[in-house]
């Protein structure tokens, strides 16, 4: 089985700041990771994912996130934010073998002008 | 692509009620998951299906809930009867399964189900 934790259930900032957003899973099998934006009103969109190779992934929007095995961590990260990004983020874990992916309580991003 | 489509989008009815939430997945894909969210609990997920055959329904509450796959391009999930307590939004969403890659889940845009 595997679960996530999301470290912080908000993060206020400024536009223009950088941003790390944290996540840690634990799972005693081989994983994938996701983060996944929410914007108000509106489903879940995925941001970025891992799955193999590079620990270091690229998403939409400008995000990042690392994958830290040693630290069973998966943070996302921005250099600089927009209003824009103010939103719910989602970090969530699968087992490499299933479908049933687990995601985190969330942490809502709020990018002040 | 129109993507997964859910309906309602809003649905306020009283204690004892049943309500019946639906989905249309994105065409071609042949997993389908139903996800309820709430303050409380984060987002759960409630059940999943394979070609139209229940996979894991292990995150279904309790008896009051059911959900169906007809055909491969419509689910319905039913509350019978509704409880304060079912208040949450229903996300539905749709994959396809790939032999070498992972499988995005794509996401509807929910049903907000309050129950008075």
């Amino acid at each position: 089985a595997q679960s996530v934790t999301q470290l912080d259930s908000q993060v206020p900032v400024f536009e223009e700041a950088p941003v790390e957003l944290r996540c840690n899973y634990s799972s005693s099998v081989s994983v994938y990771l996701f983060w996944y934006v929410q914007y108000p009103n509106q489903g879940l969109q995925l941001l970025l994912k891992y799955l193999s190779g590079s620990t270091l992934v690229k998403g939409i929007n400008g995000f990042e996130a690392e994958f830290n095995k040693s630290q069973t961590s998966f943070h996302l990260r921005k250099p600089s934010v927009h209003i824009s990004d103010t939103a719910e983020y989602f970090c969530a874990v699968r087992g490499t073998g299933g479908f049933k992916t687990i995601f985190g309580a969330g942490t809502r991003l709020f990018v002040k002008a | 692509d129109a993507g997964v489509i859910q309906s309602p989008r809003h649905e306020v009815t009283e204690m004892g009620q049943e309500v019946t939430l639906r989905c249309k997945p994105i065409s071609g894909h042949d997993y389908l998951f139903w996800y309820r969210q709430t303050m409380m609990r984060g987002l759960e997920l409630l059940i999943y299906f394979n070609n139209n055959v229940p996979i894991d329904d292990s995150g279904m509450p309790e008896d009051r809930f059911s959900a169906k796959m007809p055909n491969a391009s419509f689910s319905t999930l039913k509350i019978q009867p509704s409880e304060p307590r079912d208040s949450a939004v229903y996300f539905c969403a749709s994959s396809l399964a790939r032999r070498t890659s992972y499988n995005e889940q794509f996401f509807g845009p929910g049903t907000r189900l309050t129950v008075l």
